[in-house]
């Protein structure tokens, strides 16, 4: 079954807002990522968070994670209409990946 | 250049043919993916190898069969296509097995009619 799930499914905000993704996954995990994928291209990795770290940062992306909750949250800050794509949340085992169904971000300039 | 290339981008043909996409990595990884994204962009893995041994193998129909002639390539050929196979097919590639960053390509876009 698929680990990560994605909410919202679909979040559209004005330029210079802030957005914020939420993950929930159900077993435990070595590791979990975030991938951006633009219209019409593969995904490329963001950023990587560690199981026994709770916050990362890179940029204008900031990564949370509570391993108790089973949960995470990606926040782009100052949102541009060059950040509009699909985010997926990964969670990375004894196993390959396992990709969420990601959601939606729209930025209106 | 680019690190996971794969061809061709889009790939529409008749109900019954057989295709085949190919893969390439030039990172030097040991580990590659084919993953099947639907419209709704679900991404569901298909296959996976290491060292050109095939670790993952889901739940696929017998019609595709993944070829790995070196760790740098993996191909996807896909018999009697149905309108079903219609999909985004993307290949990836990591470091090695397990939850290493993957490097994606850019997609193969099929359409079966």
């Amino acid at each position: 079954s698929q680990q990560g799930e994605e909410d919202p499914q679909a979040l559209s905000i004005q330029e210079g807002e802030n957005a914020t993704m939420n993950c929930s996954y159900k077993t435990s995990i070595n590791n979990l990522q975030w991938y951006r994928q633009n219209s019409g291209r593969g995904l490329v990795h963001l950023i990587l968070i560690r199981s026994n770290e709770r916050e990362k940062h890179s940029g204008r992306l900031r990564v949370t994670l509570d391993t108790s909750k089973k949960s995470s949250s990606l926040l782009i800050t100052a949102s541009r209409a060059a950040d509009t794509a699909s985010y997926f949340c990964a969670t990375g085992g004894n196993t390959p990946l396992v990709f969420g169904k990601g959601t939606r971000l729209s930025v209106i300039a | 250049d680019t690190a996971v290339s794969q061809t061709p981008k889009y790939l529409v043909t008749q109900m019954g043919n057989d295709k085949s996409i190919k893969c390439e990595q030039n990172l030097g990884h040991d580990t590659m993916y084919w993953y099947k994204q639907d419209s709704k962009k679900f991404l569901k893995i298909m296959f996976s190898y290491n060292n050109k041994e095939l670790i993952i193998n889901e739940t696929v129909p017998n019609r595709f069969s993944p070829k790995s002639p070196d760790k740098a390539h993996l191909n996807l050929h896909i018999n009697s296509l149905e309108l079903g196979d219609s999909a985004v097919y993307f290949c990836a590639s990591s470091q090695r097995t397990g939850e290493y960053i993957q490097y994606f390509g850019a997609g193969t876009r099929l359409s079966v009619l």
